[in-house]
């Protein structure tokens, strides 16, 4: 079974600062989707950015980027030029690319993120 | 918004009440899935529906029903609910096994926040 590691509960930045949340994962598999979700107190889960695990280059989408490293298990999102309305749980996630894709994904516990003014 | 619509935003009920969460979206997604939420705790996959099949279930207790009568719409049917089944219960969309760009995202609604009394 995969597992997902978030060893942050909680960080704080300072607004237009730039901050990384780290992310492991545990699989045997070689073919996967790696995903960051944020969720802000409307509680909505919202997708920030995926990653395809046979694709080297990292994914990135505006200010967010990821440091994908395969080998390493690992997959941390940096969030560059940090604004208040990226204040919010970030969950990092892990979905096969096997059985059709039919399964859902595998969640860590989530980073809190809060921004200073 | 992202297409998935989910009633009601909150539900407190007694531990001998019946009661069903609804899951709708507007997305053309043929796979639903049901998340379970507690505090300080990851995101509990319970069940899969594909093509309206049930495809997964997690060893959740059958006092949690789940039915898909169509492609577009999924209940969950709550009774005899334990205090520490308080949680908040997302519903998700995707396009599982169609191998198109994209199908590996899910789409999550804004939840139930469920509390049992």
């Amino acid at each position: 079974a995969q597992t997902v590691t978030q060893s942050q509960p909680e960080m704080s930045v300072q607004e237009a600062e730039t901050v990384t949340l780290s992310c492991t994962y545990d699989t045997s598999e070689s073919d996967y989707y790696l995903f960051w979700y944020k969720q802000p107190p409307s509680r909505q889960m919202i997708l920030v950015i995926r990653q395809e695990a046979y694709k080297q280059q990292n994914a990135t989408e505006n200010r967010f980027s990821v440091n994908f490293q395969k080998a390493a298990k690992s997959f941390s999102l940096k969030i560059s030029d940090s604004q208040l309305g990226d204040a919010a749980m970030y969950f990092c996630a892990y979905r096969s690319a096997e059985g059709g894709g039919a399964d859902g994904l595998t969640f860590g516990k989530g980073t809190h993120l809060i921004i200073q003014p | 918004e992202t297409g998935v619509t989910q009633t009601p935003r909150h539900l407190v009920m007694g531990m001998t009440n019946k009661k069903s969460l609804k899951c709708e979206q507007h997305l053309g997604h043929n796979a639903m899935y049901w998340y379970k939420q507690s505090a300080k705790k990851p995101l509990e996959l319970m069940f899969v529906y594909n093509f309206k099949e049930q495809t997964e279930n997690n060893s959740v207790p059958s006092r949690f029903s789940p039915e898909c009568p169509n492609s577009s719409h999924l209940f969950l049917h709550l009774h005899t609910l334990q205090p520490e089944d308080s949680a908040l219960y997302l519903c998700a969309s995707s396009l599982a096994g169609t191998g198109g760009a994209g199908a590996e995202k899910l789409f999550f609604g804004s939840g139930t926040q469920l509390s049992v009394l």
